[in-house]
């Protein structure tokens, strides 16, 4: 069974670009989350999904990060445009939750920015 | 705020030496706890998780914890660590409908 993908695995860009990354969950998974997380910490929600909606997005920075997940299954996430200090790994993960409840969270490989 | 604490950032130990990894919450009621687990190069795992039930939950790896509702903690042990159990460590945390929080997480390094 394929894990979560995510990619580009590394982007490195100059400040002011724009940049995405794009999740692909596991197949069968109704939540999907957007995690950041920089180094030397440990991961830290961004967003989170239900299907299509949007019910945890109050840490997502929205002047210039954006994210959507149309048909409810793969996710892009975009900032633009990137500061120095986006530079951190994203990370997507997925599980298959009951409305209210929170079960096993499956995380991809992560996407590392560098913004120089 | 509800918030997940761990306590070592670095732990170095021999093999065969015994492992407690801390991890602390701050959620009150109903809460379920993981820990994660990030080898060098890879993705994010799950360890072991505790919903309810007994306490003391096994994981995978030779890996345990035990849930002490009356010290809000939640430690990861093992009891004779591998150079392959060299990693970061995660201990997670919410309640029902919040969100997952993440410890700063334990870098874990052993010596062959």
């Amino acid at each position: 069974e394929a894990g979560v993908v995510q990619s580009p695995r590394y982007k490195i860009i100059e400040k002011k670009q724009p940049v995405a990354f794009w999740c692909n969950p596991i197949s069968g998974h109704n939540t999907l989350y957007w995690y950041l997380q920089n180094l030397g910490q440990g991961p830290e929600l961004l967003i989170r999904y239900e299907n299509e909606e949007a019910v945890d997005d109050s840490q997502l920075p929205k002047d210039r990060f954006s994210a959507e997940r149309l048909k409810g299954v793969d996710s892009t996430l975009k900032i633009q445009p990137a500061e120095l200090g986006d530079s951190a790994v994203y990370l997507c993960a997925s599980s298959f939750v009951i409305t209210g409840g929170v079960g096993e969270l499956f995380f991809g490989e992560g996407s590392r920015l560098t913004v120089l | 705020a509800q918030s997940v604490s761990q306590h070592n950032h670095h732990v170095i130990l021999s093999e065969a030496a015994s492992l407690e990894l801390g991890c602390n919450y701050s959620y009150g009621g109903t809460v379920n706890l993981f820990w994660y687990v990030q080898y060098p190069g890879q993705h994010l795992q799950l360890l072991l998780k505790y919903f309810s039930g007994d306490p003391l939950v096994k994981g995978i790896k030779g890996f345990e914890a035990e849930f002490i509702k009356s010290k809000f903690s939640f430690n990861l042990r093992k009891p004779s660590v591998q150079w392959s159990d060299t990693a970061e460590y995660f201990c997670a945390g919410n309640n029902a409908g919040n969100m997952l929080t993440f410890g700063g997480g334990t870098r874990l390094m052993v010596k062959p």
